[in-house]
């Protein structure tokens, strides 16, 4: 049982463009975080969010908690090359000090 | 990333032989995570320390697998008869953990660069 899904999977897309990525669960989460991680390298946090209805802007980044924190998204407008990854959201529940993973989603973006 | 130093980077076995990952946590922190990712996958928890002390190991295979954490000297993951499924990268994570949550704390986990396993 994955506890936290994340959609779309893999997502190719031309520079310029935005997009979305969505962290969705049934359960409730007391933060969320999303990283981004390089081929051959380890995760690197882009945000945290605490409260149910929160957004963050990180320049071309907006990242949004649900208002009853189970979901969240990452929004990115115009793509740029360098945003190719893996996006990767993590939540931690019941301030338990330990992090779930989501599933993923791999974004590529062409020239 | 800064901080954590994983090591080796890559690490080749047979089947059958042990592995054994080490991770030193940031400066500071006294709590270290070891969490699993497959090939184009999220990463899976295994387990949680804290200095000589495991405080969660719900991620763990029940067999073959084994964490410590020591008073002196990194973290390590030791991987017994390993077999190709082992193959994977292995991450670890550290944070200056109160026991409070990591949202309540404002605090979160840093991640090394991971050692990947390779069992031919």
């Amino acid at each position: 049982t994955q506890l936290l899904e994340q959609s779309p999977q893999f997502l190719s897309i031309q520079e310029g463009e935005n997009l979305t990525v969505y962290c969705n669960s049934s359960s409730v989460f007391s933060s969320l975080q999303w990283y981004r991680q390089e081929p051959g390298e380890g995760p690197v946090l882009l945000v945290t969010v605490v409260t149910g209805g929160e957004v963050k802007k990180l320049k071309r980044l907006t990242f949004q908690f649900g208002d009853a924190r189970k979901d969240s998204s990452l929004h990115i407008t115009a793509a740029q090359t360098g945003d190719t990854g893996l996006y990767l959201c993590a939540g931690e529940r019941y301030n338990t000090d330990k992090l779930i993973f989501g599933t993923g989603t791999r974004l590529q973006v062409f020239p | 990333n800064a901080g954590v130093m994983q090591n080796p980077r890559h690490l080749v076995r047979r089947r059958g032989q042990e592995a054994r990952l080490r991770c030193s946590p940031m400066k500071g922190h006294s709590h270290v995570y070891w969490y699993r990712q497959l090939p184009e996958e999220g990463l899976k928890f295994m387990v949680y320390l804290q200095k000589e002390n495991i405080i969660d190991e719900s991620g763990m295979p029940k067999e073959r697998f084994s964490a410590e954490f020591p008073k002196e000297g990194p973290s390590i993951l030791r991987i017994q008869q390993v077999v190709r499924g082992d193959s994977a990268a292995y991450f670890c994570a550290s944070s200056p953990m109160l026991g409070t949550g990591l949202s309540l704390s404002g605090n979160t986990i840093y991640f090394g660069e991971g050692s990947w396993l390779t069992v031919v």
